[in-house]
Parts: C-alpha cells; structure tokens; sequence
C-alpha cells in the first residue's frame, strides 16, 4: 500500500494558463474525491467519483475545472484559464465504499499547492 | 446545509499539558463524525472517529466522544507531547443519496506545544 499520489507537489503559473494536477489513488478504492483547502481554512469538496463516473460536482466547480477518471484508476483535475483566486491547496482523497452505512475513511494524498501570480 | 464549528487557534500548550478543543456541528441525519490531523508539510491523516450517538474514538492518545445532545466532538488529550504540534481538523460525513459519503470541514485549529 503506497498511498495516495499527487503530482505535482507545488505549481506555480502566470494567470490565463491552464494547469493539471493528477491523483494516482489506493489502488483497490473505488471511491475518489477531489477537495480544495484555501489557506487557514478547512478543505472543500469540489467533486466525487466512483469508479469511472463523476457522480457529483460542488458549486465551487466553475466551468473552468473539469476532473476526469478514465478506467477507475488515477484521476485528474484541470484549471483552464487559472484566475489568482485558484490558489489553493488541490486535495485528491481515496476510499473503498461503503459498508453497510458506516462510511470507510477517507485516505488523504499530500496535496497539491497551487500559486497563480 | 451542515456545518462544523472549532474553536479558533493557535492553541499554545506545555510539554504534558492537557488538550481540550472543541467541535460542534450542525447536520441532518446521523452523520460519522472525524477527527484528521495535518503535520506541516503533509497530507490530512485520520485521527479518529465515531460513527453514532455516545461512541468514544480513541487513538494515540487523544479522544473524543460523539454528543448528539449536545452536537459536539470535542478532541481531548491528557498529556501533549512536542511532536502533536499540528493542525486538528474536526469533519462529518454527509451521506449522499447513492450511498456514499463526502465530508464537510471545520477550519481547523492549530496546536503549539513548547518543551
């Protein structure tokens, strides 16, 4: 079991680029989500997928974020037109489903700091 | 919407002082409730958790007890080490309607812990 992945660990781009992140998760989790933590605050769901499908995207999911799994494996967000208020913390989290209602946890990749100048 | 509350940090504490920080939370239904840690420079890691009414989640340590009365789960230690200075994030479980789970946030509160 080595973890969840993501690469890159820091990025830094000029403003109207388009960046993407990838998440390589537990490689029998099913369960992959995508969080956003801005500085001094909590992480924010941005969206869910279970295997291949994106069942749900968060409001703070602009039209310029798209997040892909093709083949239920590793996952990747991209920012398109990057604005300074993209800069965050980009989370990738993993997980088995469910079992009989109690949710599995949640294992939590390193993140990925995003610096838009 | 559902909501988690902590209480504001940096929480600054001696080698072997008791910790006590407080998270309460607004949600419908019967979410888990979670503690995750996060060391400088890492990733979350779970602490602990409780996934109904008066369960106590205990790990390394540190507990917490899940009041449905009082919708809270305030983490507690009785003896921090130098090595538990790190940001405690309080979360619950919302349950989707296809059966799984996202989790909604406190801001986090930051622990300092001097020798």
């Amino acid at each position: 079991d080595t973890g969840v992945s993501q690469d890159p660990r820091h990025k830094i781009t000029k403003r109207g680029q388009n960046v993407t992140f990838r998440c390589d998760p537990i490689s029998e989790h099913n369960r992959l989500y995508w969080y956003r933590q801005t500085l001094g605050q909590g992480p924010e769901f941005l969206t869910y997928f279970q295997n291949e499908a994106q069942l749900e995207k968060s409001r703070l999911l602009s039209d310029r974020f798209s997040a892909e799994r093709p083949k239920g494996s590793f996952s990747t967000l991209e920012i398109q037109r990057t604005e300074q208020g993209d800069s965050a913390m980009y989370l990738c989290a993993s997980s088995l489903a469910q079992d009989r209602g109690t949710p599995y946890e949640q294992y939590f990749g390193p993140g990925t700091r995003l610096t838009v100048t | 919407g559902n909501s988690v509350t902590q209480m504001e940090g940096p929480v600054t504490l001696s080698e072997e002082a008791f910790l006590t920080i407080n998270c309460t939370y607004t949600a419908t239904g019967y979410p888990s409730l979670f503690w995750y840690v996060q060391y400088p420079g890492e990733g979350l890691q779970l602490l602990l958790k409780a996934t109904k009414a008066d369960d106590k989640g205990s790990n390394k340590g540190f507990e917490a007890t899940y009041r449905k009365e009082t919708t809270s789960f305030h983490l507690e230690k009785g003896s921090v080490q130098v090595s538990d200075s790190a940001v405690y994030f309080c979360a619950l479980s919302d349950v989707r309607g296809s059966g799984y789970s996202t989790l909604t946030f406190g801001k986090g509160t930051m622990l300092l812990v001097s020798p």
